[in-house]
């Protein structure tokens, strides 16, 4: 059994630069989470998807961040124009219909703007 | 506003002695809380979870309590044994459009002391 994947672990971009993230989930789990995680703080939520639908997005999720999950299976998250407050941890979880509130996480990718 | 504040940054625990770690929430309409652990460089990993209709759930070394009428819970690790020496993060669950949307504290970071 594999957990939750994500690609690339780090990432350093420099200012203005588009950037993508992949994540792919435990294979049964048909719900994907994105966080964002900053330096001394908790993860905050960015977006939901069930299965392929994208079902709520964070106020944080800016217009320069798209996410998709196509055909429901791994996802990614997209930034534009990236800024140096882009700068963080981005999480992926996901979690099965079938199971509790549990969610299961990947190592994260790191992303640093210069 | 911080919904779910944890307001000790950091413990420092002996072995063998009882670690507690506490976790305030204001929003009574969280149902779910977990728990979750984190080493540096890898992802929150789930520890342990209890539902708002109880106030105790255990799991081996780690217990958790939750006094819904001060909207407080604590993680009762006992016995402390170094490789518990991580950051812990509450953190609280609403369902919100089939979305099981966690709202993270800041962490406390537990060392153990041999």
């Amino acid at each position: 059994d594999t957990g939750v994947s994500q690609d690339p672990r780090h990432k350093i971009t420099k200012r203005g630069q588009n950037v993508t993230f992949r994540c792919d989930p435990i294979s049964e789990h048909n719900r994907l989470y994105w966080y964002r995680q900053t330096l001394g703080q908790g993860p905050e939520f960015l977006t939901y998807f069930q299965n392929e639908a994208q079902l709520e997005k964070s106020r944080l999720l800016s217009d320069r961040f798209s996410a998709e999950r196509p055909k429901g299976s791994f996802s990614t998250l997209e930034i534009q124009r990236t800024e140096q407050g882009d700068s963080a941890m981005y999480l992926c979880a996901s979690s099965s219909f079938r199971g509790g509130y549990e969610q299961y996480f990947g190592p994260g990718t790191r992303l640093t703007v210069t | 506003d911080q919904q779910v504040k944890q307001n000790s940054p950091s413990l420092s625990v002996q072995e063998g002695r009882i670690s507690i770690l506490n976790c305030d929430y204001t929003n009574s309409m969280f149902d779910y809380f977990l728990w979750y652990k984190k080493y540096p460089a890898e992802g929150p990993t789930f520890l342990i979870s209890i539902s708002s209709i109880k106030d105790k759930n255990e799991d081996g070394r780690f217990t958790v309590f939750l006094n819904k009428s001060a909207k407080h819970l604590s993680l009762h690790i006992v016995p402390s044994q170094p490789g518990d020496s991580a950051v812990y993060f509450c953190a609280a669950s609403r369902l919100i459009q089939g979305a099981q949307k966690l709202v993270f504290g800041q962490g406390t970071r537990l060392t153990i002391n041999p």
